[in-house]
């Protein structure tokens, strides 16, 4: 079974620094797909960034990117240039065959 | 347009009514979601349909009944519920069922109904 662990509860960040949240996953599907998802207190779920299995290069989005460690099995989210505005809950998720499995979730603050 | 809608925002019910919560997306997406999200928790999966057709049921109670009118609409029927049903009721869509052919797709979501059974 899949299975995903973000082990940071809270994050703090200084608006405008660069913040990492960590993620890693086990499974022993060859292939899958990892993404993340930001929730602020409003409540929707925004799609951010996925990365493949067989992607060799790290995704990116704008201020996203993912740092993608096979061997390592985690797919660490930076997000560069921290806005008052990314702070929110993040969760991190493998795809297990149809379903997406969620982790925990990281509550992440930026501080002005 | 990337917008999943979902109706009513927030629902309040007593445990003997019967609601239904909706959801709607125009993205031409054929494979759409139920999930539920306690307070501080991760969403879990409830219903998945694809092509209008129950594809996963995650043992749901059956006082939660979905059903996908058409391609574009998905409802969750609510029925005799229990305080501890009280959540976040999310909907999303995407493209295909996810990891068809060995592809991911994203999983577009609505921003939810705020449930409270009383």
């Amino acid at each position: 079974a899949q299975k995903i662990t973000q082990t940071q509860p809270g994050m703090f960040v200084q608006e405008k620094e660069a913040v990492t949240l960590d993620c890693t996953y086990d499974t022993s599907d060859p292939s899958y797909g990892l993404f993340w998802y930001k929730q602020p207190s409003s409540g929707e779920m925004i799609f951010l960034i996925y990365q493949g299995s067989y992607d060799q290069q790290n995704a990116t989005e704008g201020r996203y990117s993912l740092n993608f460690q096979k061997a390592r099995k985690s797919a660490n989210l930076v997000i560069s240039a921290s806005q008052l505005g990314d702070s929110a809950m993040y969760f991190c998720a493998i795809q297990h065959g149809n379903k997406l499995v969620f982790g925990a979730g990281t509550i992440l603050r930026v501080k002005s | 347009d990337t917008e999943v809608t979902q109706t009513p925002k927030h629902l309040v019910m007593g445990m003997t009514n019967k609601k239904s919560l909706k959801c709607e997306q125009h993205m031409g997406h054929r494979a759409m979601y139920w999930y539920k999200q306690k307070a501080k928790k991760p969403p879990e999966l409830m219903f998945v349909y694809s092509y209008e057709k129950l594809s996963i049921n995650e043992s749901v109670p059956s006082r939660f009944s979905p059903e996908c009118p058409n391609s574009s609409l998905l409802n969750l029927h609510l029925h005799a519920l229990q305080p501890e049903d009280s959540a976040l009721y999310l909907c999303a869509s995407s493209q295909e069922l996810s990891f068809v052919d060995g592809s991911s797709y994203e999983q577009y979501f609505g921003p939810g109904t705020r449930l409270t059974v009383t």
